[in-house]
């Protein structure tokens, strides 16, 4: 089974702060995806990538940058945080588009409270 | 672009009975339609999927319908039992991007 693993699994900061979320999958997948689920809106997406150095845009990215350094790695980055990101963030990957890979492979999810 | 509606929030049934969750979409181009499931405090994990090739799938207790003309799919949970409570998500894909998009999330409680 595909193994993606987020950090931190928790965290808190305050309004304005800088966080950083983490994101590795260790099965050489293609795409990587930053999903944001909050009461009443379900998962939203964010950003994705399908190849290390590319990022596409998600439904939701106002506030939000992102970074795919590896094939393996997905960084979110929140530069002036605000109580409106706080939120559960799923990290997920899937090895392509179309009629193959279309699985995606969650990561247990980083709980971010912006204060 | 994409919107999927995941038509109830909660859903309770009693155990032994049949569970049907509904979702629409908007897009006519969507052609891969799945299911993910939330059990309390945990991540979402993939319980089966459908393709706009065929408008039955079933796997064990669960059967999807995919209605193309009215943009509706549905999950239906046979036999339910208590490890079937969870938060179900529907979602829809066009064949030639790369994003799913998710619905709300059903909330099912299975009764004893």
């Amino acid at each position: 089974e595909a193994a993606v693993t987020q950090s931190p699994r928790n965290k808190v900061t305050v309004t304005g702060g800088n966080v950083t979320l983490s994101c590795r999958q260790t099965n050489s997948h293609n795409y990587m995806y930053w999903y944001r689920q909050d009461t009443g809106h379900g998962l939203r997406l964010i950003h994705y990538s399908y190849g290390a150095g590319n990022l596409q845009i998600g439904d939701v990215p106002d506030g939000y940058k992102a970074t795919r350094t590896t094939q393996e790695d997905f960084f979110l980055l929140l530069e002036l945080a605000s109580p409106s990101q706080t939120s559960l963030y799923f990290c997920a990957s899937s090895e392509g588009r179309g009629n193959s890979g279309n699985t995606l492979y969650f990561g247990e999810g980083s709980r971010l409270i912006v204060v | 672009g994409e919107k999927v509606e995941q038509h109830e929030s909660t859903l309770s049934v009693r155990e032994g009975d049949s569970a049907v969750i509904n979702c629409t979409y908007t897009d006519t181009a969507s052609s891969y339609f799945p299911w993910y499931k939330q059990e309390a405090g945990k991540s979402l994990h993939f319980v089966i999927d459908i393709r706009s090739n065929v408008d039955r799938k079933q796997s064990q207790r669960l059967i999807v319908l995919l209605d193309k003309k009215a943009k509706r799919f549905s999950l239906h949970i046979t036999a339910t039992q208590p490890e079937d409570s969870a938060i179900y998500f529907c979602a829809a894909r066009n064949y030639n991007q790369g994003k799913l998009i998710f619905g709300q999330g059903t909330k099912l409680s299975i009764k004893p």
